[in-house]
């Protein structure tokens, strides 16, 4: 059974659409990741958080935005979905650093 | 700058032959390491990982991994291989004393498995 969960798994979407993408998780976890990964390429990291009401931008730079309101969720927001967003979107969270619990992932296209 | 390279990005093995996927790592301190599978369309499930002491580790599904320090690389092995293992396996170090344990992940490869 997943202990953290990604919603929706398949979003197709028209352009300049507002967007979320859920993540929740129930291990009682302090930080969490969101990952950005093309098809057939690697992980990279767009946004991360400590806990509650701390959140950082990662590696690559997005667009998007992130909330941390509650430990449990962590939330991702596209404000206008544009075909360069295309990707499949990953969140994952972990405890003190010892490796990460990912979830199954969001895929979205935006057409 | 902390960096994982995953040497083959695509590598094609029969089935019930061995199995040995390259890591190396470009860390400062001592790392943490991991490796993932990757399934497609699916997220990422962990397959073992490597903190301190003995450095081979034994994994899920049969795979184990070999730390050596001298050449800054954590090999994935399988003894034999089965068709269900064809996915992407990745390397990750964590920068535990940095970022909060922030996971660096490697380019990825690609593993086919023919009959």
């Amino acid at each position: 059974e997943a202990d953290i969960y990604q919603t929706p798994r398949y979003l197709v979407i028209g352009t300049g659409k507002k967007i979320t993408l859920e993540c929740s998780q129930t291990m009682g976890h302090d930080k969490m990741y969101w990952y950005q990964q093309d098809p057939g390429m690697e992980l990279h990291l767009i946004h991360y958080s400590y806990g509650v009401n701390s959140t950082e931008k990662g590696d690559l730079s997005s667009e998007s935005t992130v909330s941390r309101i509650r430990t449990e969720h962590f939330p991702l927001t596209l404000e206008s979905a544009r075909p360069s967003h295309t990707s499949q979107y990953l969140c994952a969270s972990s405890d003190r650093g010892y490796g990460y619990t990912f979830g199954s992932g969001t895929r979205l296209t935006v057409v | 700058a902390q960096s994982v390279t995953q040497p083959d990005i695509h590598i094609t093995v029969s089935e019930g032959a061995s199995l040995e996927l390259r890591c190396n790592y470009s860390y400062g301190a001592t790392p943490y390491l991991f490796w993932y599978v990757q399934s497609p369309g699916q997220g990422l499930q962990l397959l073992l990982k490597y903190f301190s002491g003995d450095t081979l580790v034994q994994g899920i599904k049969g795979f184990e991994a070999e730390f050596k320090r001298s050449q800054s690389s954590f090999n994935l092995r399988k003894p034999s291989v089965h068709w269900s293992d064809a996915a992407e396996y990745f390397c990750a170090v964590s920068m535990i004393y940095n970022q909060g344990g922030k996971l660096i992940f490697g380019q990825g490869t690609e593993l086919s498995v023919k009959p």
